[in-house]
């Protein structure tokens, strides 16, 4: 069964720091690696990483994949209250429609 | 551009009653179409899933079904909710083909059974 494990399930940080979210998984076949922001409703679309070491940016955000450590981070610099959200990493593994597998998020809180 | 409806935005219900959240998208043909449920502390958990008209996959045993009458529109039913069907309700859609893997979502149905 394909699994998807984020850590840290929850963080609490100042306005101005900088933090680090994990996303580790173990599929059968990975294809690409996803992240989303949830903040009060609907997930909205981040990154898409299918290839090893190309960090992938917007703004302040970025990401890159490990795929030898099977994992992948995703950095936040200079940390805003509307940064605040659940981040959710998801991995597909291809094989149709419902190849996704999703993490249980981690619930970011900027405090001002 | 395509765009994704999803109503009601919030419901509260009794044991034992029907349910219906009804899901549409605009600005595409022959979308895949998803209903997610996420639980507090659970993530995402797929729950149905169609590839097109009349087709649906389940991914888990449950109280609910869902339904696809039309190529846009895809709907989440139960004839009797249970307490444990509450939750927040997330409908999305892929392209087919490659890319599929990216989910656009709707803005969620908060389900508070009573």
């Amino acid at each position: 069964e394909d699994k998807v494990v984020q850590s840290p399930l929850s963080l609490v940080v100042h306005e101005g720091d900088t933090v680090t979210l994990n996303c580790s998984y173990e599929v059968t076949n990975f294809r690409s690696l996803l992240w989303y922001k949830q903040e009060k409703k609907a997930p909205t679309f981040l990154f898409m990483l299918t290839s090893s070491g190309i960090e992938k940016k917007s703004g302040r955000l970025s990401s890159i994949l490990d795929k030898k450590e099977l994992s992948s981070i995703l950095n936040i610099t200079a940390t805003q209250t509307g940064d605040s959200a659940i981040y959710l990493c998801a991995v597909y593994s291809g094989g149709g429609a419902d190849g996704l597998t999703f993490g249980k998020g981690t619930h970011l809180i900027i405090q001002p | 551009s395509q765009t994704i409806h999803q109503w009601p935005a919030t419901l509260v219900q009794p044991v034992g009653s029907p349910l219906s959240l009804e899901c549409t998208v605009e600005g595409t043909s022959n979308p895949n179409l998803y209903w997610y449920r996420q639980a507090a502390g659970r993530g995402l958990q797929l729950l149905f899933y169609s590839v097109g008209i009349g087709q649906i996959s389940s991914e888990v045993p449950q109280n609910l079904s869902a339904s696809r009458p039309q190529d846009r529109q895809f709907i989440l039913s139960s004839k009797k909710l249970l307490l444990s069907d509450s939750g927040f309700y997330l409908c999305a859609w892929t392209r087919v083909g490659q890319g599929n893997e990216k989910l656009f979502f709707g803005s969620g149905t908060q389900l508070s059974v009573l």
